[in-house]
């Protein structure tokens, strides 16, 4: 299988807090892990992508300093929504990409999704 | 710009019927791969294309990948009320170098099947 966790799967904090946002590749070890923020009924919009050991590369119009990404392991990275406001309310999913070997295709494959609400 | 265009953005049929689902874009796909979501729930992996003109058949699910690998087709047979859900093509547009299998979505479909 290729099974992706996320934790927390809710959470409600305050305007000015910060949440951490683990995403794990439970039996893999992923090349990639990238994240996306999810309105209702819309697309996945792809915030930055996380490699094991580099800085992370964020996507045009991403704050890097507001969404703080650590990805510490194979298996692990986390995004630290930092100083949360209201309008940071959103479906923030991971996902962890294995394949890619001898010119393969590379798939990806996400988690359940954080659904974050800042009061 | 969007690099994926999928449609329609909206489906609402009656169980039993037929539907497909397109996805097209001016460049030339690596890959393609179609995801399932339900509400509250991340996407799901239903099949990956990789070859121009492949077919993949997933139970009354039916994939196609064109031939010059631009545009991709989901076909669902007799649909159920447990296929309602946001249907998403996603494409990684360019192989190898740093690109990691970083995906384009398309808009995504949200279908709807009523009893």
């Amino acid at each position: 299988g290729a099974v992706v966790s996320q934790h927390p799967s809710r959470v409600i904090c305050k305007s000015g807090t910060s949440v951490k946002i683990e995403c794990r590749s439970l039996d893999f070890q992923a090349t990639t892990m990238f994240w996306y923020r999810q309105f209702p009924k819309q697309s996945l919009m792809l915030m930055a992508t996380s490699n094991e050991g580099s800085k992370a590369t964020y996507e045009q119009g991403v704050e890097k300093d507001k969404f703080l990404i650590n990805h510490a392991s194979l298996t692990l990275s986390t995004l630290t929504v930092t100083s949360a406001h209201p309008e940071d309310s959103s479906f923030y999913i991971c996902s962890a990409t294995r394949g890619g070997l001898a010119g393969g295709p590379y798939e990806q494959y996400f988690g359940p999704g954080t659904r974050l609400t800042v009061t | 710009t969007q690099l994926l265009e999928q449609s329609p953005q909206f489906l609402s049929i009656q169980e039993g019927e037929n539907l497909t689902v397109y996805c097209n874009s001016s460049s030339v796909f690596s890959s393609l791969q179609w995801y399932r979501q339900e509400p509250g729930e991340g996407p799901v992996l239903l099949v990956t294309v990789v070859t121009g003109g492949e077919v993949k058949k997933l139970k009354r699910l039916t994939f196609q990948f064109g031939d010059a690998r631009k545009d991709s087709s989901l076909h669902i047979t007799a649909a159920q009320p447990g296929d309602t859900g946001l249907y998403l093509c996603a494409a990684t547009l360019y192989a190898g170098g740093t690109s990691y299998g970083k995906l384009t979505f398309g808009q995504g479909t949200i279908l709807t099947v009523h009893p």
